[in-house]
């Protein structure tokens, strides 16, 4: 079945930049996607990335995909207390109308 | 604008009692709608989805149900809860029909079986 792998943890200072990471093994999908979690909330959409796109950016938030490694990363730029959180990719499920999220990462910024 | 609810916030269960919890959307017709259940700390496991009222698709063999009776409804059933069942509950919709199915989730419904 489709995997979608994520690194669990990270750790950065306030001010720093944060990367996170995502792999996935199957490339047929149109729209890959980012999702928050904040603590005992549910998931918000971040961003989102169209299948023929190298890169996306929008404010401090930059994603990029590399279709022939099949990895997708989400950059914080000047990251943030409020930043902390778990973080999600997810990709389509081609035909199923669903999506494959990964593990979820969780990212603690400490000042 | 799309709001999506759910209800209870909050509950405490003993093993063996019935559960039903409910989502609601509203400010769209005709979602898809999903329910996923996340232990502590833990991923995503997609539970059931529908694409319209009555179908139901059930993703992992175990003693939920879900139902669809109204078009923006979507309930989560036990008629029997185990120990197992305890979790976090989220609620999603997503549009239906557009080729781009990003999905929009509720505060979820933290569950615990004693």
């Amino acid at each position: 079945g489709e995997d979608v792998e994520q690194s669990l943890f990270l750790s950065v200072r306030e001010g720093d930049s944060s990367v996170i990471n995502c792999t996935y093994t199957d490339s047929s999908s149109t729209y890959l996607y980012w999702y928050k979690q904040e603590p005992g909330a549910g998931l918000q959409l971040l961003t989102y990335i169209f299948s023929n796109m190298d890169m996306k950016q929008d404010q401090r938030l930059t994603v990029l995909l590399n279709k022939k490694d099949k990895h997708l990363s989400l950059r914080i730029a000047d990251t943030q207390t409020g930043d902390s959180a778990i973080y999600f990719c997810a990709k389509e499920n081609t035909g199923f109308q669903k999506l494959v999220f990964g593990t979820g990462t969780r990212l603690l910024v400490s000042p | 604008s799309q709001t999506i609810h759910q209800w209870p916030a909050t509950l405490v269960q003993p093993v063996g009692s019935p559960l039903s919890l409910e989502c609601t959307v509203e400010g769209t017709s005709n979602p898809n709608l999903y329910w996923y259940r996340q232990a502590a700390g833990r991923g995503l496991q997609l539970l059931f989805y529908s694409v319209g009222i009555g179908q139901i698709s059930s993703e992992v063999p175990q003693n939920l149900s879900a139902s669809r009776p109204q078009d923006r409804q979507f309930i989560l059933s036990s008629k029997k809860l185990l120990l197992s069942d305890s979790g976090f509950y989220l609620c999603a919709w997503s549009g239906a029909g557009s080729g781009q199915y990003e999905q929009y989730f509720g505060p979820g419904t933290r569950l615990t079986v004693t």
